[in-house]
């Protein structure tokens, strides 16, 4: 079955390092998505890549890198420098960036609880 | 810039109760609309969409009609059940190439009590 796998479920670091979360699909989309949910305050974009070895900034990009290597990875690392960091994490693809109602695929997200 | 304004949660509706969630937007084209579905602990999912005004998007009961001269994409469904409960997220998505992202609202809780 094709789909979106991010990994680990949930993950705890202390404040200071440097944290990563895998993202990886096998659904051939070009776009992908980094999305961060907060209570209260819905999904906020974080970074996207509409292709490989390409990536823009979104809403709330500081603090936090990422990576467009291959097709179907898109790794999000959170930095030392996000000042609130603890937050659901939520990774995302679609078929074609370009196409406005091309919806996005969600994986089952990952929870970091930074302490 | 472009916003999505949702109804306020949370929701607790009876079974079988006549659902409506509301969702109006601004923005500076011409979007297409979404409602996704959050169920506890995982991801989102599509519920409908619609890529332009007068259409209705459905499934699962659920249905929501893009209307232009309202801004809105109000979510309906005639007999909620226990398992409907979840959040729900209206979103929109202008085709804007070099720029393209989704906006949602703030999500809205629903509980369906038997």
């Amino acid at each position: 079955d094709g789909g979106i796998t991010q990994s680990p479920k949930y993950l705890f670091r202390k404040e200071g390092q440097n944290v990563t979360l895998s993202c990886e699909q096998n659904l051939n989309h070009d776009a992908m998505y980094w999305y961060r949910q907060d209570p209260g305050q819905g999904l906020r974009l974080i970074y996207y890549s509409q292709i490989v070895n390409d990536f823009q900034k979104g809403d709330i990009a500081e603090g936090y890198s990422v990576s467009r290597e291959k097709k179907e990875s898109f790794p999000l690392t959170v930095t030392s420098a996000q000042k609130n960091p603890t937050a659901f994490y939520l990774c995302a693809s679609s078929i074609d960036a370009g196409a406005g109602n091309s919806p996005l695929h969600f994986g089952n997200g990952t929870r970091l609880t930074v302490t | 810039g472009d916003s999505v304004t949702q109804m306020e949660g949370p929701v607790t509706l009876s079974e079988e109760a006549f659902l409506t969630i509301n969702c109006t937007y601004t923005a500076t084209g011409y979007p297409s609309l979404f409602w996704y579905v959050q169920y506890p602990g995982e991801g989102l999912q599509l519920l409908l969409k619609a890529t332009k005004a007068d259409d209705k998007g459905s499934n699962k009961g659920f249905e929501a009609t893009y209307r232009k001269e309202t801004t809105s994409f109000h979510l309906e469904k005639g007999s909620v059940q226990v398992s409907d409960s979840a959040v729900y997220f209206c979103a929109l998505k202008v085709s804007n190439f070099g720029n393209e992202k989704l906006t949602f609202g703030t999500g809205t809780r629903l509980t369906i009590i038997p």
